[in-house]
């Protein structure tokens, strides 16, 4: 049983519609992230929140939309998507923005976009 | 910026054999964390180990040991008595301490199959 819960696990949607990832961690964590993971190649930080407040947005595109409405949960609203975007988005959390003590992911929401 | 590479694609061991998992990295720092992640087919990530780089002292976590060479910037990963459960891919990570909230280095991870 994993602290980080990601719902859902697997998603299909056009390239026109809207949809959202959520997670949920029951860690008692004051920093979370999502992490984007494609074939073949490292894992992609996208964005971080740290009590709340957004503290990174790696380059991210603007159809990926992120919210975090408290410490334990986080949300990331897609819209308009590319096939290149499909992929398996992994959500984690840390104690605290220094993540000294590791990072805890979910199971990830895989996603493909048709 | 920091590189975390790993040269091994993929590995194979017998099962109740002893495996090493090979991890360097590229720092100007002196103050790092350093960590092995195993994904197995489930794919969620799970923190296998961790390693603070003003420490000496190898970790271990049961079977599971490293070899921490801060000078050669090498990391690493024992993995003794294999399981048939520890087939999975396996990610070295690296962060910084100098900052919060900065990124995990990833390597591109190493597929490890045990056979039977």
């Amino acid at each position: 049983e994993t602290g980080v819960t990601q719902t859902p696990r697997h998603l299909v949607m056009g390239m026109t519609n809207k949809k959202s990832l959520k997670c949920e961690q029951h860690l008692g964590h004051n920093a979370m992230y999502w992490y984007k993971q494609s074939a073949k190649k490292p894992l992609e930080l996208m964005f971080v929140y740290n009590f709340k407040e957004q503290t990174e947005n790696n380059s991210v595109p603007s159809r990926f939309s992120p919210e975090c409405p408290n410490s334990s949960h986080l949300f990331l609203h897609l819209h308009t998507l590319q096939p290149e975007d499909s992929a398996l988005y992994l959500c984690a959390s840390s104690q605290d923005g220094m993540g000294e003590t590791g990072i805890y992911f979910g199971e990830g929401s895989w996603l493909t976009v048709v | 910026a920091q590189t975390v590479t790993q040269s091994q694609p993929e590995m194979s061991v017998q099962e109740a054999e002893t495996v090493t998992l090979s991890c360097t990295y590229d720092t100007s720092e002196s103050d790092y964390y350093l960590f092995w992640y195993k994904q197995p087919p489930s794919r969620q990530m799970i923190l296998v180990i961790r390693q603070e780089a003003y420490k000496q002292q190898n970790a271990t976590e049961n079977r599971f040991s490293v070899n921490f060479q801060k000078a050669a910037k090498s990391f690493s990963l024992k993995i003794s008595d294999s399981q048939l459960g520890d087939a999975a891919m396996y990610f070295c990570a690296y962060r910084s301490a100098r900052e919060v909230n900065n990124d995990m280095r990833f390597g591109a991870g190493t597929r490890l199959t045990v056979k039977p």
